[in-house]
Parts: C-alpha cells; sequence; structure tokens
C-alpha cells in the first residue's frame, strides 16, 4: 500500500521553464511533508519542506504547495536549469519531530537544454 | 570528510551469507537512520536511533536484519542468511534531533545478492 504517490515516473521540461512535479498522499495523519533530490551514484539531499498549516513555501527557484484537502502537493522549479536534471523524491511524516518519513518512488527531471 | 560515509560502496555476495554495512554519520548528529532503496522504489525505513538506542524499529522486514550504534556515532547494519530480495541500496542518513526532515544521507551501500 503506497501511501506517497508519485504517479509520473519521468519529466521532461526545456531549459527556462517551469517545471511541475506531483504527489499524491493517502494518509491523513501525514502533516509534514518535504522534497529529496537525488543525483546519480549520490544520497538524497533535501531540498524543501511544508508543513501542513501552510498552503505554500518558497525557496528561490523552488515552490512547494499543498492542498491538504486533496491530499496533493506540488514543486514547482522556475526556470528550469539543466543542473535540475534529477530523480525528486516526494516524502512525508505523521507529525513535527518525527523523522520517520515515507518515500515516494521518484520522478526523473529531464531538462532539455 | 564532512558528510555520512558509508562502507562497503558495493558488496557482493551469495545467499545464505553475512553482511555488515556501516555508517559513519556528520559528527554531532544524534539522530541515525537506514533505509533501503530497492530498484524503481523510493528509499523505505528500516530504523531510526537517537544516541546509542533503536527509537523506532518498526521497518526492519523480519529478525535476520539488526542494527546496532554502540557508541552513538558509528552504526552497523547486520543482515543475516542473506536472500536475493534483500539486493538494494541501504541508505545511512543522519540528522541533528528535532531538525525535522532535513536528513543528511550518505552514497548508500548497492548489496547484491546471488
Amino acid at each position: 500500500d503506497q501511501q506517497v504517490k508519485q504517479n509520473s515516473p519521468s519529466l521532461s521540461v526545456q531549459e527556462g521553464r517551469i517545471s511541475i512535479l506531483n504527489c499524491d498522499y493517502t494518509n491523513s495523519m501525514f502533516d509534514y511533508f518535504l522534497w529529496y533530490k537525488k543525483y546519480p551514484a549520490e544520497g538524497p539531499t533535501f531540498l524543501i519542506s511544508i508543513s501542513s498549516i501552510k498552503d505554500k513555501n518558497e525557496d528561490g527557484r523552488f515552490t512547494v504547495f499543498l492542498n491538504k484537502s486533496a491530499k496533493h502537493l506540488s514543486l514547482h522549479i522556475v526556470p528550469s536549469q539543466p543542473g535540475d536534471s534529477a530523480v525528486y523524491f516526494c516524502a512525508a511524516s505523521e507529525n513535527f519531530g518525527n523523522e520517520k518519513l515515507t518515500f515516494g518512488t521518484g520522478t526523473r527531471l529531464t531538462i532539455i537544454p | 570528510g564532512a558528510g555520512v560515509s558509508q562502507t562497503p560502496s558495493n558488496k557482493v555476495t551469495e545467499k545464505g551469507k553475512y553482511v555488515e554495512l556501516r555508517c559513519d554519520p556528520i559528527s554531532g548528529h544524534t539522530a541515525l537512520y537506514w533505509y533501503r532503496q530497492s530498484l524503481g522504489q523510493g528509499p523505505e525505513f528500516l530504523i531510526y536511533f537517537q544516541g546509542t538506542g533503536a527509537a523506532d524499529d518498526s521497518g526492519l522486514p523480519n529478525d535476520r536484519f539488526f542494527a546496532v550504534r554502540p557508541e552513538g556515532s558509528v552504526s552497523t547494519l547486520k543482515i543475516q542468511r542473506t536472500e536475493r530480495g534483500d539486493s538494494a541500496v541501504y541508505l545511512c542518513a543522519s540528522s541533528l534531533a528535532g531538525d525535522t526532515g532535513e536528513l543528511f544521507f550518505g552514497e548508500g551501500s548497492r548489496l547484491t545478492v546471488l
């Protein structure tokens, strides 16, 4: 039973355009959400997070949106750059301070120069 | 190095053998985690240490898997009687206590069971 779902295994976007990566979850106890980025042969690195008390968090080119009623979040990257090509994982935890993360299966983003 | 260090980076073993995977966390990080990533999947939680004690080992798949962190720093994940289904990348991460979510991952140990 996949509690965090990333239904798009891959996405290709032209350099300079917006990349939108989607994530859905089923566990209503999740209230803290994160995005991790992973390059080949490296461990995942933290990108951005959002608490359920917010609906948006922005950090430079990266913005995460949370729609709690729809149990859906998305990561927007604008403008997309070639270095953004990586696998992006959505993750969730049940409460702030609980570091047991449940990850999605990832979306491979390719930025086309 | 300043990051999380995992050894070996690659391990090939035969079914039924015993394997140990080592993790050296970032200095000063009290929390340490083991995750497992199978092909085409996201990381899957195995166990979480706060200091020397296992605060949550609910992700360990069965009693062939065991992890220790005797001095609150380096951790070893031990797998007995390995099976082909144990083949995966085993990821270790560490964090400061209370710094939710920002886990610092190592590069992983790729285990292949033949």
